[in-house]
């Protein structure tokens, strides 16, 4: 079975800065997905990001990019130029090889700060 | 833009009775889920459901869950009996299935499902 850890609960930032959310996953495969999910107050669940694991290069979106270490098992988000829209909750997937089963991070908490 | 729908939004249900939560996937995807979210914590998974039958199921969609596809557009969750415990947010998701580009969970706006 896959886990995903989050470890910071809750997180702040400046408008403007920048700011990384911190995920890591244990899994068996080889290859998988790995997302980025925005919560904002209203529940509803945005895809921010994408990665495939057997792509070398980092996803980039905009002002989201990420930054995959497969070896280390850790997929972390930096968030450039933060807007007062970025403040949600933002929970790190795990998409096993077979695609029916996304398992989820406890979620971090990001509040961007006037 | 296609999207997930799900009604209703808000479900109030006495302990012990039925409840049928209902989501309309998008129309060309493969790959449907359901996960609940109890407030405050993270979001679980519970069924996934492809070719008619179910693919994979967590610990938690025990014999009083299941799920169907009755008419080829609605994707339903039915909870025989419920308990307290099972007031949560669920969301009904659906992707395309595997490849690059096609593995993506769109998600619907959830259904809060209250037990009293």
């Amino acid at each position: 079975a896959q886990t995903v850890t989050q470890s910071q609960p809750e997180m702040s930032v400046q408008e403007a800065e920048t700011v990384t959310l911190s995920c890591t996953y244990d899994t068996s495969e080889s290859n998988y997905y790995l997302f980025w999910y925005k919560q904002p107050p209203s529940r509803q669940m945005i895809l921010v990001i994408r990665q495939e694991a057997y792509k070398q290069q980092n996803a980039t979106e905009n002002r989201f990019s990420v930054n995959f270490q497969k070896a280390a098992k850790s997929f972390s988000l930096k968030i450039s130029d933060s807007q007062l829209g970025d403040t949600a909750m933002y929970f790190c997937a795990f998409l096993n090889n077979a695609g029916n089963m996304l398992t989820f991070g406890g979620g971090t908490r990001l509040m961007v700060k006037p | 833009e296609p999207e997930v729908t799900q009604t209703p939004s808000h479900q109030v249900t006495q302990m012990g009775q039925e409840v049928i939560l209902r989501c309309v996937p998008i129309s060309n995807h493969l790959y449907f889920y359901w996960y609940r979210q109890i407030l405050g914590q993270k979001v679980e998974f519970l069924v996934s459901f492809y070719n008619n039958e179910i693919s994979e199921k967590s610990e938690i969609f025990d014999d009083q869950f299941s799920v169907e596809r009755p008419d080829g557009s609605n994707f339903t969750l039915k909870i025989r009996s419920t308990k307290l415990e099972d007031s949560a947010m669920y969301f009904c998701a659906s992707s395309r299935g595997q490849g690059l580009g096609s593995t993506e969970a769109f998600f619907g706006q959830g259904t809060r499902l209250t037990v009293v």
